[in-house]
Protein backbone atom coordinates (compact mmCIF):
# COMPACT_ATOMS: atom_id res chain seq x y z
CA UNK A 1 0.00 0.00 0.00
CA UNK A 2 2.36 2.68 -1.09
CA UNK A 3 2.29 6.20 -0.59
CA UNK A 4 2.52 8.70 -2.85
CA UNK A 5 6.02 8.51 -4.42
CA UNK A 6 7.93 11.31 -5.65
CA UNK A 7 11.86 11.12 -7.85
CA UNK A 8 14.10 11.92 -7.38
CA UNK A 9 14.30 13.29 -3.70
CA UNK A 10 17.27 15.58 -4.56
CA UNK A 11 17.80 17.01 -7.72
CA UNK A 12 20.92 19.58 -9.09
CA UNK A 13 20.90 21.35 -11.61
CA UNK A 14 22.58 24.31 -13.21
CA UNK A 15 21.03 27.04 -14.35
CA UNK A 16 19.68 26.71 -17.45
CA UNK A 17 19.53 23.08 -17.57
CA UNK A 18 16.07 21.44 -17.22
CA UNK A 19 14.26 19.80 -13.89
CA UNK A 20 12.07 17.14 -14.34
CA UNK A 21 10.13 16.21 -11.26
CA UNK A 22 8.13 12.97 -11.27
CA UNK A 23 5.06 11.89 -8.75
CA UNK A 24 3.05 9.03 -8.83
CA UNK A 25 -0.12 8.99 -6.74
CA UNK A 26 -1.57 6.65 -4.27
CA UNK A 27 -3.22 3.87 -6.34
CA UNK A 28 -6.67 4.63 -7.33
CA UNK A 29 -6.19 8.11 -6.81
CA UNK A 30 -6.35 10.23 -10.19
CA UNK A 31 -6.08 13.94 -9.41
CA UNK A 32 -2.67 15.44 -8.43
CA UNK A 33 -1.74 18.66 -6.76
CA UNK A 34 1.74 20.16 -6.73
CA UNK A 35 2.78 22.64 -4.05
CA UNK A 36 6.04 24.50 -4.11
CA UNK A 37 8.08 25.38 -0.51
CA UNK A 38 10.56 28.15 -0.96
CA UNK A 39 12.97 28.04 2.02
CA UNK A 40 11.49 29.57 5.63
CA UNK A 41 7.78 29.96 3.22
CA UNK A 42 4.41 27.79 3.90
CA UNK A 43 3.60 25.98 0.91
CA UNK A 44 2.00 27.83 -2.48
CA UNK A 45 -0.45 26.06 -4.68
CA UNK A 46 0.70 25.51 -8.46
CA UNK A 47 -1.12 23.28 -10.42
CA UNK A 48 -4.38 20.84 -9.45
CA UNK A 49 -4.37 17.55 -12.37
CA UNK A 50 -6.77 15.32 -13.23
CA UNK A 51 -5.52 12.31 -15.66
CA UNK A 52 -4.45 14.29 -18.92
CA UNK A 53 -6.25 17.55 -17.79
CA UNK A 54 -4.71 20.45 -16.44
CA UNK A 55 -7.94 21.56 -13.86
CA UNK A 56 -6.38 24.64 -12.24
CA UNK A 57 -2.77 26.14 -12.28
CA UNK A 58 -3.75 29.60 -11.40
CA UNK A 59 -0.46 29.33 -9.44
CA UNK A 60 2.12 28.25 -12.02
CA UNK A 61 4.62 30.75 -13.13
CA UNK A 62 3.76 31.99 -16.52
CA UNK A 63 6.94 31.11 -18.34
CA UNK A 64 9.21 27.83 -18.03
CA UNK A 65 6.64 25.59 -15.72
CA UNK A 66 4.66 22.90 -17.32
CA UNK A 67 2.82 20.26 -15.84
CA UNK A 68 1.62 16.82 -17.37
CA UNK A 69 -0.80 13.66 -15.54
CA UNK A 70 -0.51 11.39 -18.81
CA UNK A 71 -3.13 8.51 -18.66
CA UNK A 72 0.01 6.33 -17.93
CA UNK A 73 2.33 6.66 -15.85
CA UNK A 74 3.12 9.60 -13.24
CA UNK A 75 2.66 13.34 -13.15
CA UNK A 76 5.63 15.49 -14.30
CA UNK A 77 6.29 19.02 -13.41
CA UNK A 78 9.05 20.25 -16.26
CA UNK A 79 10.95 23.53 -15.32
CA UNK A 80 12.85 24.50 -18.13
CA UNK A 81 15.80 26.71 -17.90
CA UNK A 82 16.42 26.88 -14.05
CA UNK A 83 17.36 29.74 -12.42
CA UNK A 84 18.29 30.26 -8.59
CA UNK A 85 15.01 31.26 -7.87
CA UNK A 86 13.46 27.90 -8.38
CA UNK A 87 15.57 26.05 -6.02
CA UNK A 88 12.98 24.75 -3.21
CA UNK A 89 10.77 22.08 -2.16
CA UNK A 90 8.17 20.51 -4.83
CA UNK A 91 5.17 18.50 -2.91
CA UNK A 92 3.01 16.69 -4.77
CA UNK A 93 -0.62 15.16 -3.37
CA UNK A 94 -2.71 12.99 -4.38
CA UNK A 95 -6.21 12.61 -3.83
CA UNK A 96 -9.68 10.26 -4.92
CA UNK A 97 -11.81 13.52 -5.23
CA UNK A 98 -11.15 16.37 -5.88
CA UNK A 99 -12.67 18.07 -2.60
CA UNK A 100 -8.58 18.06 -1.51
CA UNK A 101 -10.23 16.55 2.41
CA UNK A 102 -8.54 13.33 1.68
CA UNK A 103 -5.37 14.36 0.32
CA UNK A 104 -1.75 12.77 0.98
CA UNK A 105 1.43 14.07 0.36
CA UNK A 106 4.70 12.80 -0.81
CA UNK A 107 7.97 13.49 0.41
CA UNK A 108 8.79 16.20 -2.14
CA UNK A 109 11.62 16.67 -3.93
CA UNK A 110 14.72 19.01 -3.13
CA UNK A 111 15.66 21.08 -5.93
CA UNK A 112 18.83 23.29 -5.68
CA UNK A 113 19.98 25.20 -9.03
CA UNK A 114 23.40 25.98 -8.86
CA UNK B 1 -10.67 34.96 -0.78
CA UNK B 2 -9.70 31.97 1.75
CA UNK B 3 -6.16 32.27 4.14
CA UNK B 4 -4.91 31.54 6.96
CA UNK B 5 -2.58 33.50 9.25
CA UNK B 6 -0.31 31.48 11.65
CA UNK B 7 0.77 33.90 14.63
CA UNK B 8 3.88 33.05 15.79
CA UNK B 9 6.73 31.71 13.63
CA UNK B 10 8.61 30.02 16.43
CA UNK B 11 7.03 28.68 19.48
CA UNK B 12 9.42 27.02 22.10
CA UNK B 13 7.81 24.93 25.14
CA UNK B 14 9.39 22.50 27.53
CA UNK B 15 9.15 18.89 27.49
CA UNK B 16 5.30 18.36 29.53
CA UNK B 17 4.23 21.89 28.53
CA UNK B 18 1.17 23.28 26.75
CA UNK B 19 1.34 23.25 23.22
CA UNK B 20 -0.76 25.64 21.32
CA UNK B 21 -0.15 26.81 17.69
CA UNK B 22 -2.37 29.71 16.52
CA UNK B 23 -4.31 29.70 13.31
CA UNK B 24 -6.52 32.30 12.28
CA UNK B 25 -8.67 32.24 8.94
CA UNK B 26 -10.42 33.71 6.28
CA UNK B 27 -13.24 32.24 4.50
CA UNK B 28 -16.48 33.74 2.56
CA UNK B 29 -17.18 30.75 2.72
CA UNK B 30 -18.04 27.43 5.44
CA UNK B 31 -14.39 26.01 5.29
CA UNK B 32 -12.22 23.36 5.64
CA UNK B 33 -9.78 23.42 7.69
CA UNK B 34 -6.55 21.41 8.37
CA UNK B 35 -3.31 21.13 10.29
CA UNK B 36 0.08 19.64 8.93
CA UNK B 37 2.96 18.79 10.43
CA UNK B 38 6.30 18.53 8.77
CA UNK B 39 9.51 17.27 10.19
CA UNK B 40 13.28 17.89 8.96
CA UNK B 41 13.31 16.86 4.94
CA UNK B 42 10.34 14.76 5.37
CA UNK B 43 6.49 15.66 3.61
CA UNK B 44 3.87 16.76 5.12
CA UNK B 45 1.48 14.63 7.51
CA UNK B 46 -1.90 15.43 8.51
CA UNK B 47 -2.42 15.80 11.87
CA UNK B 48 -6.27 16.55 12.12
CA UNK B 49 -9.04 18.27 9.56
CA UNK B 50 -12.39 20.12 10.47
CA UNK B 51 -15.28 19.66 7.57
CA UNK B 52 -18.16 20.67 9.74
CA UNK B 53 -18.99 17.77 11.68
CA UNK B 54 -17.51 18.37 15.69
CA UNK B 55 -15.95 21.67 16.77
CA UNK B 56 -12.88 19.83 18.31
CA UNK B 57 -11.25 17.86 16.22
CA UNK B 58 -8.86 15.06 17.59
CA UNK B 59 -6.06 13.76 15.68
CA UNK B 60 -3.46 11.84 15.80
CA UNK B 61 -0.13 11.90 18.43
CA UNK B 62 -2.78 13.23 21.25
CA UNK B 63 -3.16 16.75 19.10
CA UNK B 64 -6.21 18.51 18.92
CA UNK B 65 -7.77 21.75 17.48
CA UNK B 66 -11.22 23.59 18.19
CA UNK B 67 -12.91 25.59 15.22
CA UNK B 68 -14.74 28.48 16.85
CA UNK B 69 -16.36 30.44 14.38
CA UNK B 70 -16.90 33.56 16.31
CA UNK B 71 -13.19 34.45 16.56
CA UNK B 72 -12.38 32.59 12.98
CA UNK B 73 -10.16 30.62 15.02
CA UNK B 74 -8.78 26.84 14.79
CA UNK B 75 -5.79 26.79 16.71
CA UNK B 76 -3.65 23.70 17.65
CA UNK B 77 -3.20 22.18 21.11
CA UNK B 78 -1.51 19.40 23.27
CA UNK B 79 -1.64 18.81 26.90
CA UNK B 80 1.72 17.76 27.25
CA UNK B 81 4.32 18.31 24.87
CA UNK B 82 6.96 15.12 24.10
CA UNK B 83 10.74 15.99 22.31
CA UNK B 84 9.52 14.16 19.40
CA UNK B 85 6.83 16.88 18.49
CA UNK B 86 9.64 19.24 17.88
CA UNK B 87 8.80 19.48 13.86
CA UNK B 88 7.39 22.83 11.43
CA UNK B 89 3.40 23.27 11.75
CA UNK B 90 1.19 23.80 9.17
CA UNK B 91 -2.26 25.16 9.41
CA UNK B 92 -4.27 25.30 5.99
CA UNK B 93 -7.88 25.67 4.37
CA UNK B 94 -9.42 24.60 1.38
CA UNK B 95 -9.35 27.42 -0.94
CA UNK B 96 -11.52 29.06 -3.86
CA UNK B 97 -12.82 27.46 -6.96
CA UNK B 98 -13.83 23.94 -5.91
CA UNK B 99 -10.98 22.44 -6.89
CA UNK B 100 -9.82 20.83 -3.54
CA UNK B 101 -6.23 23.11 -3.37
CA UNK B 102 -5.15 24.25 -0.06
CA UNK B 103 -4.33 27.39 0.95
CA UNK B 104 -1.06 26.74 4.09
CA UNK B 105 -0.38 29.45 6.28
CA UNK B 106 3.69 30.69 6.87
CA UNK B 107 3.88 27.88 9.26
CA UNK B 108 5.04 27.60 13.15
CA UNK B 109 8.11 25.89 14.27
CA UNK B 110 7.62 23.98 17.40
CA UNK B 111 10.75 23.78 19.58
CA UNK B 112 10.68 21.43 22.70
CA UNK B 113 13.11 22.29 25.18
CA UNK B 114 13.96 19.20 27.59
Amino acid sequence: NAGVMQNPRHLVRRRGQEARLRCSPMKGHSHVYWYRQLPEEGLKFMVYLQKENIIDESGMPKERFSAEFPKEGPSILRIQQVVRGDSAAYFCASSNTDRGTEAFFGQGTRLTVV
Amino acid sequence: AQSVTQLGSHVSVSEGALVLLRCNYSSSVPPYLFWYVQYPNQGLQLLLKYTSAATLVKGINGFEAEFKKSETSFHLTKPSAHMSDAAEYFCAVIGSGNTGKLIFGQGTTLQVKP
